[in-house]
């Protein structure tokens, strides 16, 4: 079976200052990732997923991600974040459009 | 294009009632269907998931039930609840062109 490791479960980070939001996975089997945000009370929202093809995967937001199978991680990346990415973080995977398994979560806290 | 909508928003329920939340899905046709649940400070964990019409798939023993008694419909019940039920409880679809697409969330108290 499938699971998803994500390490820092809070990361604080000035205003636009990068930010590096890490996410592992394990799976015998090729797998789909994802990363969605949450903003509070409300629902997730994909930010971009890699299903195939290009390992470097751009989504909303200004966030991108890469895929590496050797490292068996997909980290989520934002060059110059803004006080409105602060929201919680998580990272998915499934190998067949079924069951779809969710880290626990970052919280990213993004001051000015 | 395809929605998905989930209903109440928020609901605040006494222990020991019964509990019926309800997620329709439109834009597509058999999708596959899902309920996730999370508690406070918590991620997300998967609860039933079902692949078509009466298909329920259940992840965690416990105090719910979900049933799908048309394509596009997916119901999470419970005949009583506990305290231990109360959190964030989304709705999901899913198909291998978009990925996974989440309801905007019931907020559930039990009190």
């Amino acid at each position: 079976a499938q699971s998803v490791t994500q390490l820092d479960s809070q990361v604080p980070v000035f205003e636009e200052a990068p930010v590096e939001l890490r996410c592992n996975y394990s799976s015998s089997v090729s797998v789909y990732l994802f990363w969605y945000v949450q903003y509070p009370n409300q629902g997730l929202q994909l930010l971009l997923k890699y299903l195939s093809g290009s390992t470097l995967v751009k989504g909303i937001n200004g966030f991108e991600a890469e895929f590496n199978k050797s490292q068996t991680s997909f980290h989520l990346r934002k060059p110059s974040v803004h006080i409105s990415d602060t929201a919680e973080y998580f990272c998915a995977v499934t190998t067949g459009f079924q069951k779809l398994v969710f880290g626990t979560g970052t919280r990213l806290l993004v001051s000015p | 294009s395809q929605t998905i909508h989930q209903w109440p928003a928020t609901l605040v329920q006494p222990v020991g009632s019964p509990l019926s939340l309800e997620c329709t899905v439109e834009g597509t046709s058999n999708p596959n269907l899902y309920w996730y649940r999370q508690a406070a400070g918590r991620g997300l964990q998967l609860l039933f998931y079902s692949v078509g019409i009466g298909q329920i798939s259940s992840e965690v023993p416990q105090n719910l039930s979900a049933s799908r008694p048309q394509d596009r419909q997916f119901i999470l019940s419970s005949k009583k609840l506990l305290l231990s039920d109360s959190g964030f409880y989304l709705c999901a679809w899913s198909d291998s062109n978009y990925g996974y697409t989440f309801g905007s969330g019931t907020r559930l108290t039990v009190v």
